[in-house]
């Protein structure tokens, strides 16, 4: 009975570089949530998908950041050119539609950049 | 812009002790759900409310949702050192879909 599943836990890039952020969704889940938790901030929604669907981007930096849910796989957050305030803790969440807004965490993955 | 605050920010206690921590809003949320956070982890649900007055009891926890879905309670009795970590609160917009975090309250339960 797996959970929500991230990885890299921990990414070391350097600026410039890119970011490649996985999830896999709790089985039967097919709502993804993306959040960032910046250095003594708090969780910010960032997107939400459905299988192949972009359903709210409002959280999301209008630059540099992409998101997919395809059909199969794990749902990728995508940094280009990542600078130094983009390190932080991203967390992907996933929910079963109908369950009262009940979303379940991964652990997170840590980007740092250098 | 929906803003959840929690109060107190800080609280150290020891162990035995009661406390209650509160989140409150001026927006009206669909659900409001409690989660626990350790260092290096993520979120760990530990309740949903979404009916105004709705009163769950989780063990040594008691979470309650105010009568106007705007504000919300977690009481704990007879803290122990496990119960150490951070809480948070989380509101559901209407549609269930983005949640809107509360401000965090950081619990130190001392033996």
């Amino acid at each position: 009975n797996a959970g929500v599943m991230q990885n890299p836990r921990h990414l070391v890039r350097r600026r410039g570089q890119e970011a490649r952020l996985r999830c896999s969704p709790m089985k039967g889940h097919s709502h993804v949530y993306w959040y960032r938790q910046l250095p003594e901030e708090g969780l910010k929604f960032m997107v939400y998908l459905q299988k192949e669907n972009i359903i709210d981007e409002s959280g999301m930096p209008k630059e540099r950041f992409s998101a997919e849910f395809p059909k199969e796989g794990p749902s990728i957050l995508r940094i280009q050119q990542v600078v130094r305030g983009d390190s932080a803790a991203y967390f992907c969440a996933s929910s079963w539609a109908g369950l009262a807004g009940e979303q379940f965490f991964g652990p997170g993955t840590r980007l740092t950049v250098l | 812009t929906q803003l959840l605050e929690q109060s107190p920010q800080f609280l150290s206690i020891q162990e035995g002790e009661n406390l209650t921590v509160y989140c409150n809003s001026s927006s009206v949320f669909s659900s409001l759900q409690w989660y626990r956070q350790e260092p290096g982890e993520g979120p760990v649900l530990l309740v949903t409310v979404v009916t105004g007055g709705e009163v769950k009891k989780l063990k040594r926890l008691t979470f309650q949702f105010g009568d106007a879905r705007k504000d919300s309670s977690l009481h704990i009795t007879a803290a122990q050192p496990g119960d150490t970590g951070l809480y948070l609160c989380a509101g559901g917009d209407t549609g269930f879909q983005k949640l809107v975090f509360g401000t965090g309250t950081r619990l130190l339960v001392s033996p």
